[in-house]
C-alpha cells in the first residue's frame, strides 16, 4: 500500500508570492492534518480536514488556508508569503473517524522564502 | 492547554547500550500518544501507537508506557544501533476535541556511536 505522498518535495519562492502545497493520503484514509516544522517552534498544527469539512485550526494567521477534495486529497495555501514561512510542511492521513486513530506522515515539503 | 516536554534534548550513547527516552505531558486527558522517528531532512515514521487505556505498547527492541496520571511516557530502545541514530519525538493526540490534532514534544536527538 502507497504511504502518504507530497508534492512537490521542494519549493524556492520569493517573499509577497503565494504557494499551494499538496498531499495524497493513504488510500481509504479520510483525515489529512497539516503541521509546519521549523527549528525554532518544532511541529505546529495547522488544519484537520476530515470528509472535505476543516475539523480543527492550528493557531496561524488567515493566510494559511486548506481544502479536501472527494478523494481524500488535500492542499494547503500560503499567500502572501513571509521569510518566516520556510519551513517543512508536514502532512499526516489516519484511518480513524475519530482522534483515536494512529497517523502517517509523509515525506514533507520543504519550503524556502527568498 | 496541553504542554509536552522531552528529555533529554540529545543523547550519545556507544552502540549496544539500553536507553530510556522521556516524554511528559500537562494535561491527563489524551485520547492517546504517539512515538515517532525521523531522519534528518525526512518526514515521521511512527513507531508506536499507545491508546489511553493502555499501559505499554512493543514492537521489536522498542517497547513505550503511557502512565496517564502522572503524564509520563517512556520509549525503551533496546541493544541500540547505529541506525537508531535519528530524532525521536512522542505527540498526544488532545482529549479535549474529537479530532486528529497532535501536540508534539520538541525531540530528542539520538546518537549511536559504533
Amino acid at each position: 500500500k502507497a504511504g502518504v505522498t507530497q508534492t512537490p518535495r521542494y519549493l524556492i519562492k520569493t517573499r509577497g508570492q503565494q504557494v499551494t502545497l499538496s498531499c495524497s493520503p493513504i488510500s481509504g484514509h479520510r483525515s489529512v492534518s497539516w503541521y509546519q516544522q521549523t527549528p525554532g517552534q518544532g511541529l505546529q498544527f495547522l488544519f484537520e480536514y476530515f470528509s472535505e469539512t476543516q475539523r480543527n485550526k492550528g493557531n496561524f494567521p488567515g493566510r494559511f488556508s486548506g481544502r479536501q477534495f472527494s478523494n481524500s486529497r488535500s492542499e494547503m495555501n500560503v499567500s502572501t508569503l513571509e521569510l518566516g514561512d520556510s519551513a517543512l510542511y508536514l502532512c499526516a492521513s489516519s484511518l480513524a473517524t475519530s482522534g483515536s486513530g494512529e497517523q502517517y506522515f509523509g515525506p514533507g515539503t520543504r519550503l524556502t522564502v527568498t | 492547554k496541553q504542554e509536552v516536554t522531552q528529555i533529554p534534548a540529545a543523547l550519545s550513547v556507544p552502540e549496544g547500550e539500553n536507553l530510556v527516552l522521556n516524554c511528559s505531558f500537562t494535561d491527563s486527558a489524551i485520547y492517546n500518544l504517539q512515538w515517532f522517528r525521523q531522519d534528518p531532512g525526512k518526514g515521521l515514521t511512527s513507531l508506536l501507537l499507545i491508546q489511553s487505556s493502555q499501559r505499554e505498547q512493543t514492537s521489536g527492541r522498542l517497547n513505550a508506557s503511557l502512565d496517564k496520571s502522572s503524564g509520563r511516557s517512556t520509549l525503551y530502545i533496546a541493544a541500540s544501533q547505529p541506525g537508531d541514530s535519528a530524532t525521536y519525538l512522542c505527540a498526544v493526540r488532545d482529549g479535549s476535541s474529537n479530532t486528529g490534532k497532535l501536540i508534539f514534544g520538541q525531540g530528542t536527538t539520538l546518537q549511536v556511536k559504533p
